[in-house]
């Protein structure tokens, strides 16, 4: 069974570096054509999408956050972190990782997601 | 970077009536990959429809997406008490990625 898990604090200070983790299960980077991105949702506002990472570890970030964000898989690639650098209030809300498969057409989008992990950013 | 405007911004309907929701783009989308997706309340998204027009798995057949190029619709017909939700629009056919602002649809 496919599934996304993220995790991290839940509490962050104003100019801090926040680092979520989104565990993956029932696959991995390793496998041929799949990708991981990263999604948030300030609270009672719409969805951002934030940065994605591949099986040949490409990566491809939001234009206006690039500056603030990289993406990475640990050495098993059975993990994909998210680091925003230099936090702020407008920062808070909650975070997913959803699954993209590439190795077939249509691609679907993100077709497995995680149920999210909140974060408030304030001093 | 696409920028997908959705309207309305919410809709009031009852069930068993039938709801049209647009997504349209500041240009075309490549190979047609619009995705919608489903959230309710505390949920994450749910994928509806990936390339404008493919259902995915398990997503009823009163769900339906039609379009291409740079317009997009999602059509709900016979609206059940679980379809009030909003609803997104996702183009994934560049990067980068982006969402719609969302609709909600209401009771």
């Amino acid at each position: 069974q496919v599934t996304l898990k993220e995790s991290g604090p839940a509490l962050v200070k104003p100019t801090e570096t926040l680092t979520l983790t989104c565990t993956l299960s029932g696959f991995s980077l390793r496998d041929f054509g799949l990708s991981v991105s990263w999604i948030r949702q300030p609270p009672g506002k719409a969805l951002e999408w934030l940065a994605l990472l591949d099986w040949e570890d490409d990566k491809k970030y939001s234009t206006s956050l690039r500056s603030r964000l990289t993406i990475a898989s640990d050495m098993s690639k059975s993990q994909v972190l998210l680091t925003l650098r230099n936090v702020d209030p407008v920062d808070t809300g909650r975070y997913y990782c959803a699954r993209t498969f590439w190795g077939s057409l249509p691609l679907h989008g993100m077709d497995v997601w995680g149920h999210g992990t909140t974060v408030i950013v304030s001093s | 970077e696409k920028m997908l405007t959705q309207s309305p911004g919410s809709l009031s309907l009852s069930p068993g009536e039938s709801a049209t929701l647009s997504c349209t783009a500041s240009d075309t989308i490549t190979a047609n990959y619009l995705a919608w997706y489903q959230q309710t309340p505390g949920q994450a998204p749910r994928l509806l429809i990936y390339a404008a027009s493919n259902r995915a798995t398990g997503i009823p057949d009163r769900f339906s997406g039609s379009g291409s190029g740079s317009d997009f619709t999602l059509t709900i017909s016979r609206l059940e008490p679980e379809d009030f939700a909003v609803y997104y629009c996702h183009q994934y056919g560049s990067s980068p990625w982006t969402f719609g602002q969302g609709t909600r649809v209401e009771f």
